[in-house]
């Protein structure tokens, strides 16, 4: 099973709304990211996840809150957002080390689709 | 730093032939890992075919293909038999370690006629 679920898949907010995306993995990965995605261009890194502690920020204003309670979930909290962070927002999880033939391999969700008024 | 070029922004091909994509990446490092991935309309990524830098031997799986280049820092894509659900945007992509971040390409849209 390489499946990653996002929820919800479309949010519409405004810019004084607090929301937050969540994102699941069962594949016992230890690895988890936020992506954000706008048309026709390639995903932007945000966040990375290892072993539930944050290990990379890519200078993420701080309207975007990260968050990982354990090795299966991550969220997104969003704060005071502006229109121009309307985008997709993808999720994604790994391996980290292990002999498995795919640990360097991230498998995404299907994203949620972001609107900010 | 690396970058990932992906020159071609758009190639169209008909039903049942090849089309090629190609990629180039520049990097100083010795081990690294490549990909494929397939964004159809409805957005999901999708991983096409993965490479990894100190495997001579190119990937395959079904109809997808490499090319690896390694001292061309070459990473080119061929899909045989185009099908109409192969219509995507393609992203190359970029990893220097077990995990971390994806350096993607810009992308190339693949569109497919009947």
């Amino acid at each position: 099973d390489t499946e990653v679920t996002q929820t919800p898949k479309h949010l519409v907010m405004g810019m004084t709304n607090k929301k937050s995306l969540k994102c699941e993995q069962h594949m016992g990965h230890r690895a988890m990211y936020w992506y954000k995605q706008k048309a026709k261009k390639p995903p932007e890194l945000m966040f990375v996840y290892s072993y539930e502690k944050l290990s990379i920020n890519e200078s993420v204003p701080s309207r975007f809150s990260p968050e990982c309670p354990n090795s299966s979930l991550l969220n997104l909290h969003l704060h005071a957002l502006q229109p121009e962070d309307s985008a997709l927002y993808l999720c994604a999880s790994s391996q980290v080390g292990g002999l498995a033939e795919d640990t360097d391999t991230q498998y995404f969700g299907p994203g949620t689709r972001l609107t900010v008024l | 730093a690396q970058t990932v070029t992906q020159s071609q922004p758009e190639m169209s091909v008909q039903e049942a032939e090849t089309v090629t994509l190609s990629c180039t990446y520049d990097t100083s490092e010795s081990d690294y890992y490549l990909f494929w991935y397939k964004q159809p309309p409805s957005r999901q990524m999708i991983l096409v075919i993965r490479q990894e830098a100190y495997k001579q031997q190119n990937a395959t799986e079904n109809r997808f293909s490499v090319n690896f280049q390694k001292a061309a820092k070459s990473f080119s894509l061929k899909i045989s038999d185009s099908q109409l659900g192969d219509a995507a945007m393609y992203f190359c992509a970029y990893r220097s370690d077990s995990w971390g971040k994806l350096q993607f390409g810009a992308g190339t849209q693949v569109v497919v006629t009947p």
